[in-house]
C-alpha cells in the first residue's frame, strides 16, 4: 500500500515560531503536495514539487516556504507562524504525469496561538 | 483560471440517491475526480473518470461528465448513514506535476 505519513497529527505553535511540517511518501512518487484546508474553502494548494529540489508556488504560497532535498520527503516551512495560519495540512503524492490518483496524509492540525 | 465550485451542503434521506454536482474551468483537465473525507481523516479517492468519458459507473457509484458545460457529478445510489462525509470534486491540470486543484467540498448528511 502507498502511503504518506505526516509527521505530527496535532501541533500547537505560537505566533512568530518558526514551524516544520514534514512530510514522507515510500512509493517513488515523483510528484508531491501542500495543501491547506478550511471550512467552507476546501483544499488550497500552497506548494508542489515535481523533481528533488523543484518546487513551485500554488495558489496561497505567501507565508510559507518549502523543500525537497530527498525525493520521498517534502517539508512545509513557516517561517514565523501567525494565527491565520491556524488550519490543517494535508500533505499528497502522485507518481508522475498523467496521475489517476493522488495519496494523501491524514493531515495535521496546526493552531498557532 | 482554474477553479473548481460545487455547492456546500446536500441532505438525503436514508435509501434516496444522492446527486452531488460540480463545475470547473479549465477545459485542458484530463481527468476528473471525487474524493471522499470522512470526520478526522485524509482524503480518499472514491472514483475518477478521464476527460473523453461521458459517464462511469462503479457499483452504487454514477459518474456523468457534461465537457462542453464543464460539469461534473456523482450520484450515490441507495444512500447509507455510511456515506456521511465531505466529497470534493477535483480536476487534473496537465502540467509538469499534474497538479490537482480541488473544490470545496460538499458535506453529506444522511437523515433517517
Amino acid at each position: 500500500d502507498v502511503k504518506v505519513t505526516q509527521s505530527s497529527r496535532y501541533l500547537v505553535k505560537r505566533t512568530g515560531e518558526k514551524v516544520f511540517l514534514e512530510c514522507v511518501q515510500d512509493m517513488d512518487h515523483e510528484n508531491m503536495f501542500w495543501y491547506r484546508q478550511d471550512p467552507g474553502l476546501g483544499l488550497r494548494l500552497i506548494y508542489f514539487s515535481y523533481d528533488v529540489k523543484m518546487k513551485e508556488k500554488g495558489d496561497i504560497p505567501e507565508g510559507y516556504s518549502v523543500s525537497r532535498e530527498k525525493k520521498e520527503r517534502f517539508s512545509l516551512i513557516l517561517e514565523s507562524a501567525s494565527t491565520n495560519q491556524t488550519s490543517m495540512y494535508l500533505c499528497a503524492s502522485t507518481p508522475g504525469q498523467g496521475a489517476t490518483e493522488a495519496f494523501f496524509g491524514q493531515g495535521t492540525r496546526l493552531t498557532v496561538v | 483560471g482554474e477553479d473548481v465550485e460545487q455547492s456546500l451542503f446536500l441532505s438525503v434521506r436514508e435509501g434516496d440517491s444522492s446527486v452531488i454536482n460540480c463545475t470547473y474551468t479549465d477545459s485542458s483537465s484530463t481527468y476528473l475526480y471525487w474524493y471522499k473525507q470522512e470526520p478526522g481523516a485524509g482524503l480518499q479517492l472514491l472514483t475518477y473518470i478521464f476527460s473523453n468519458m461521458d459517464m462511469k459507473q462503479d457499483q452504487r457509484l454514477t459518474v456523468l461528465l457534461n465537457k462542453k458545460d464543464k460539469h461534473l457529478s456523482l450520484r450515490i445510489a441507495d444512500t447509507q448513514t455510511g456515506d456521511s462525509a465531505i466529497y470534493f470534486c477535483a480536476e487534473s491540470i496537465p502540467s509538469s506535476a499534474s497538479k490537482i486543484i480541488f473544490g470545496s467540498g460538499t458535506r453529506l448528511s444522511i437523515r433517517p
